[in-house]
């Protein structure tokens, strides 16, 4: 069962567009939604996280919209870079109740940002 | 500061050898967790420990997988007798108690010939 759903696989994006990447989650008690970027032979780098009690968040270029009745959340970058150009992973965990923040995550896109 | 370091950052090693593979976590972060990503499966949970509390396993995929934490700090993972399918980059993160974010070491790329 896959708790965590991607989209899409790839995505390729022109300098200074928009790049738009969405997830949607099953498991109701997920309280805590990161994305991560990832870049070849790097272990993941923590972007930009959400809780479900905002329905936007916004660092820099990037933004997190969060929709808690549809239970999904997409990641938007503003003015997308060459360098913007990693594997991005949406992830949701819980951490109330004691719980222990284990992650589960989307299985990535693969955005390439062309010059 | 420093971030996670993982060691070794590569390793090679005949199916049905034993491998440990090193953590060690930002200073002062009690909980750490190990992932493995492969590409089959992606990025999946293995186990969490979190001060001298007992360690949630349930993400270890057979019983040839354990860790251990030593003193808090310091963690290693060990496959006894690998398999071919045990091939994957093996992921630490650590993550400072009362807050949210965990942080990624580099990983150790594993390869099981």
């Amino acid at each position: 069962q896959q708790q965590v759903k991607q989209s899409p696989q790839s995505l390729i994006v022109q300098k200074g567009g928009i790049s738009i990447i969405n997830c949607a989650y099953e498991n109701t008690a997920f309280d805590y939604f990161p994305w991560y970027q990832q870049f070849p032979g790097k272990g993941p780098a923590l972007l930009i996280a959400i809780r479900p009690d905002v329905s936007e968040k916004k660092e820099g270029r990037f933004t997190i919209s969060f929709n808690k009745s549809a239970k999904q959340f997409s990641l938007h970058i503003m003015d997308s870079q060459p360098g913007d150009s990693a594997t991005y992973f949406c992830a949701a965990s819980r951490g109330s109740g004691g719980s222990n923040y284990k992650l589960t995550f989307g299985k990535g896109t693969l955005l390439t940002v062309n010059p | 500061g420093a971030g996670v370091s993982q060691s070794p950052s590569n390793k090679v090693t005949e199916k049905g050898k034993d491998v440990e593979l090193r953590c060690d976590p930002i200073s002062g972060h009690t909980a750490l967790y190990w992932y493995r990503q492969s590409l089959g499966q992606g990025l999946e949970f293995l186990i969490y420990f979190q001060g001298n509390s007992a360690p949630d396993k349930s993400g270890l995929p057979s019983d040839r997988f354990s860790a251990e934490r030593t003193g808090g700090s310091v963690s290693t993972l060990t496959i006894q007798r690998t398999q071919q399918e045990d091939s994957a980059v093996y992921l630490c993160a650590s993550r400072d108690s009362g807050r949210s974010e965990q942080y990624f070491g580099p990983g150790t790329r594993l390869t099981v010939t």
